[in-house]
């Protein structure tokens, strides 16, 4: 079974509008940690905004936003105020604490990719 | 630097030829991971060091890869006997233990064999 899973291969958004990348992960670990990366054409991945499992609040970082729903095991990534530098693949990913509570890799999802017409 | 260092950035070799892909991870950072992306595709796991030891390298694709770290600092991705099918983007990352830490990303080595 897929852990991480985005529903979303492509999406548009017109500039300055928000819009949300879907995400839901598995996992029977209840301690994990939910990751966002951007990667524009240039291919580095840029870390945008992390939730935790326990964290009783969405994660905020600027024009991001997290939409973390436990229950559903879900974690949206909002965009506000779309930019046209926005336009990239984006990808979430999730790291367990494991049996020994140290964690392990990074498990990503096949991305979407956001483009931001005007 | 403070990031994740990788090298070579690009490197373009023969079939059959061996190439070592080098990541040097922000200082202090215990866990590192290798990761290969192909075009227009996810990342792919390939191993992760906590220190110097690999407790997940299932991801190894085969026998032709190999990964070390020294010293818990700096590690070697070693790809013996390339193919074409290993060209790819591959990607370092590194971040303190614990799965509540950021990981970050060196900016790859972009392996093309021709």
């Amino acid at each position: 079974a897929q852990k991480i899973t985005q529903t979303q291969p492509g999406m548009f958004v017109q500039e300055k509008e928000a819009v949300t990348l879907d995400c839901t992960y598995d996992t029977s670990d209840p301690s994990y940690g939910l990751f966002w990366y951007k990667q524009p054409s240039s291919g580095e991945m840029i870390f945008l905004i992390y939730q935790g499992s326990y964290d009783q609040q969405n994660a905020t970082e600027g024009r991001y936003s997290l939409n973390f729903q436990k229950a559903r095991k879900s974690a949206n990534l909002v965009i506000s105020a779309s930019q046209l530098g926005d336009s990239a693949m984006y990808f979430c990913a999730m790291r367990e604490a494991g049996r020994t509570g140290t964690a392990s890799k990074l498990t990503f999802g096949t991305g979407t990719r956001l483009q931001v017409t005007l | 630097g403070a990031g994740v260092s990788q090298s070579p950035s690009n490197k373009v070799t023969e079939k059959g030829k061996d190439v070592e892909l080098r990541c040097d991870p922000i200082s202090g950072h215990t866990a590192l991971y290798w990761y290969r992306q192909s075009l227009g595709q996810g990342l792919e796991f390939l191993i992760y060091f906590q220190g110097n030891s690999a407790p997940d390298k299932s991801g190894l694709p085969s026998d032709r890869f190999s990964a070390e770290r020294t010293g818990g600092s700096v590690s070697t991705l070693t790809i013996q006997r390339t193919q074409q099918e290993d060209s790819a983007v591959y990607l370092c990352a590194s971040t303190r233990t614990g799965s509540g830490n950021t990981i970050y990303f060196g900016e790859g080595s972009w392996l093309t064999v021709v």
